[in-house]
């Protein structure tokens, strides 16, 4: 069954300081790849999605994910990281089929540091 | 305005009451989701539909009960609330036609239960 693991439960990091979210998955077939951002009290914002092509894809505020295959890894990036990055980050796949459902990881929180 | 509406935002209830969670949206999408987020688990899949005639279990479908009135409204309730399910409650578009998995969440309602 398809799977996400978010190693990482809560991240500090100083502003302007780089950041490096992970994001395994288990998945047998190419996967279709998400990660949201909830900023507190908010729902989830779509910030980048990866689903053929490109392994290295943009999104918005900032941020960048690659695809490896090899690792089964899907890690989140940004090279400076604002105060207003604060939030909860999920990493998520779809399951597969036509149904479009999709699984999500636990979650990781980001804090960061004036 | 929102693409995806929920009411109430906050709702406090007891024990054995029933209550309903509303969800409505604007972006025209065929397929709406429930999903409920407790901290350190994510989200997970209350149900699903694809149309109005098409309601599926998700993950965690005991206790709760949904209503599709419309393409836009997608109901969720709680015939006889418990203290755990006590939670963040989210709604959630996808089309089809556009990016199968690609989700669109309302702002949450947060639901406790004494």
């Amino acid at each position: 069954a398809q799977s996400v693991t978010q190693p990482d439960i809560h991240i500090t990091v100083s502003e302007g300081a780089s950041l490096e979210l992970r994001c395994n998955y288990s998945y047998g077939a190419t996967p279709y790849l998400f990660w949201y951002v909830q900023s507190p009290g908010q729902g989830l914002q779509l910030l980048l999605k990866y689903f053929s092509g490109d392994t290295l894809v943009q999104g918005i505020k900032g941020f960048e994910a690659e695809f490896k295959r090899s690792q089964s890894s899907f890690n989140l990036r940004k090279p400076s990281v604002h105060w207003s990055d604060a939030a909860e980050y999920f990493c998520a796949v779809g399951n597969g089929g036509s149904q479009g459902n999709l699984i999500f990881g636990k979650g990781t929180k980001l804090s960061v540091k004036p | 305005d929102a693409d995806v509406t929920q009411t109430p935002r906050n709702r406090i209830t007891k024990t054995g009451k029933r209550i309903m969670l509303e969800c409505s949206q604007t972006k025209g999408h065929d397929r709406m989701y429930w999903y409920r987020q407790d901290p350190g688990l994510g989200l997970r899949l209350i149900y699903y539909s694809f149309d109005v005639k098409d309601i599926n279990k998700g993950e965690i479908s005991d206790g709760y009960s949904v209503s599709r009135q419309a393409q836009a409204k997608f109901s969720l309730s709680l015939e006889s609330a418990i203290p755990n399910q006590t939670a963040l409650y989210f709604c959630a578009t996808s089309d089809r036609t556009g990016g199968l998995y690609e989700q669109y969440f309302g702002p949450g309602t947060r639901l406790t239960v004494t």
